[in-house]
């Protein structure tokens, strides 16, 4: 059963407007979440993340948005720019104990920013 | 500062052959993971380890071992590789556990 849901495959958005990613989530006890960025044939690589105690958190053009009472997370992106066309990929943290954190990805969104 | 290394970049298997990927990372990380990703789906977790000399299984480890026998480095081993196991293959290091910080993948066919 998928604990981190994207249900967006695509999301097409023009230069200069904002694109929202929208990713939920089941587990109550996910302690970190973290938006990731991925180009074709590269790594992914990480771009912003927040705490489950807070419901905000801003870097640059990007904010994440945490409602915990709806298990929902956003990524917003303002202004939207051509280079930031890739997939973005939600994950969920859990502490395992012994010092061992799992990440649980999401299945990605495509953003592709019309020029 | 080349930050998180993959050998090799693709290979081709025959079923039932065996070998062994190689992640290294250069910047002191405790944490160290591979994932998996095949088409249309997020990253899956193999195998991690939380220090030199630990490993612990993910969500997906069968078919898979990995040894960490030096900090720097994070092996992932197939024994007898199989047509499932066709994907790519993503090696990650973290200094805390949440933030990760990955390579740029093996391309792994298995035919």
């Amino acid at each position: 059963d998928q604990q981190v849901k994207q249900n967006s495959p695509s999301l097409s958005v023009q230069e200069g407007r904002i694109s929202i990613l929208n990713c939920d989530y089941t587990n109550s006890m996910f302690d970190y979440f973290l938006w990731y960025k991925k180009y074709p044939a590269e790594g992914p690589t990480f771009l912003i993340s927040i705490s489950s105690i807070k419901d905000k958190n801003e870097d640059g053009r990007f904010t994440v948005f945490l409602n915990k009472s709806a298990k929902h997370l956003s990524l917003h992106i303002v202004p939207s720019q051509p280079g930031d066309s890739a997939v973005y990929f939600c994950a969920a943290s859990l502490y395992s104990g012994a010092g061992s954190y799992q990440l649980t990805f999401g299945k990605g969104t495509k953003l592709s920013v019309i020029p | 500062n080349a930050g998180v290394t993959q050998t090799p970049k693709f290979r081709v298997l025959k079923t039932g052959q065996s070998m062994t990927l190689l992640c290294a990372q250069d910047m002191n990380h405790e944490y160290m993971y591979w994932y998996r990703q095949d088409p249309g789906m997020g990253l899956r977790l193999i195998h991690y380890s939380v220090g030199e000399g630990t490993t612990a299984k993910g969500e997906v480890p069968d078919g898979y071992n990995v040894s960490r026998l030096k900090k720097q480095n994070f092996l992932l081993g197939l024994e007898s590789a199989a047509p499932s196991q066709t994907s790519v293959y993503f090696c990650a290091s973290s200094p805390t556990g949440y933030e990760q910080y990955f390579g740029p993948g093996t391309r792994l066919t298995v035919t």
